[in-house]
């Protein structure tokens, strides 16, 4: 089983550039997640959508828009690279957003803005 | 609102001693508790959950937490560390967010080193 796939691995961005950072589960869950990680603060949420055709901003949003593209696939873009969004990218996802199963995560999207 | 806090973002064992990482949580409402780790490249996995029901919770690899209501505590133990278990260790709590939907809250994290 794939669980869930992030695409790309790595990314290297000039300010100002825009980029999508895809995720996808084949574990039909209804909701996903996208956290950034970065030394010291531990995982942040930037967005989420608990069910397919919602999205809502989480602990820090700015500077992102989400795509609940479908039940399999939530991507993240970023519009106007900041170096601030330097960080380690991580999609998740869980069958019940009561959170009584398990956040899969993906193996990381790593993006350095220069 | 809900937070966590882990107390020491490094901690170093030797190898058969007593692994303890600590989490302390603020909650208005009984979370949902979490341990995750994440070995170096990878993402995060589950180590043990605490929902409902029994407060010792047992989890992968021989780890284990009890979640303690009156000390708003959740600590990770393992009784003897093995080479394997260097990572680093999230702690995590359930969070309601604006659409009443729940959402999950990290701690920043332990990196456990284990001595030979």
């Amino acid at each position: 089983n794939a669980g869930v796939t992030q695409t790309p691995k790595f990314q290297v961005l000039k300010t100002g550039q825009s980029m999508t950072l895809q995720c996808a589960q084949d574990m039909n869950h209804n909701s996903m997640y996208w956290y950034r990680q970065d030394p010291g603060m531990g995982l942040r949420l930037i967005y989420y959508s608990a069910s397919e055709g919602t999205t809502d901003k989480g602990e820090v949003p700015n500077g992102y828009n989400v795509s609940r593209l479908n039940k399999r696939e939530f991507s993240l873009r970023l519009e106007s690279a900041a170096p601030s969004q330097t960080s380690v990218y991580f999609c998740a996802s869980i069958s019940r957003r009561d959170f009584t199963g398990e956040l899969f995560f993906g193996e990381g999207s790593r993006l350095t803005v220069l | 609102a809900q937070s966590v806090t882990q107390l020491g973002s490094h901690v170093s064992v030797s190898e058969g001693a007593l692994v303890l990482l600590r989490c302390n949580y603020s909650s208005s409402v009984p979370p949902y508790l979490f341990w995750y780790v994440q070995y170096p490249n990878q993402g995060l996995q589950l180590l043990l959950k605490y929902t409902t029901g029994a407060t010792l919770v047992k989890g992968i690899n021989g780890f284990e937490a009890e979640f303690k209501k009156s000390e708003t505590s959740f600590h990770l133990t393992k009784p003897s560390a093995h080479m394997s278990d260097a990572a680093e260790y999230f702690c995590a709590v359930t969070h309601r967010g604006r659409t009443g939907a729940n959402n999950l809250f990290f701690g920043t994290g332990t990196r456990l080193t284990v001595i030979p």
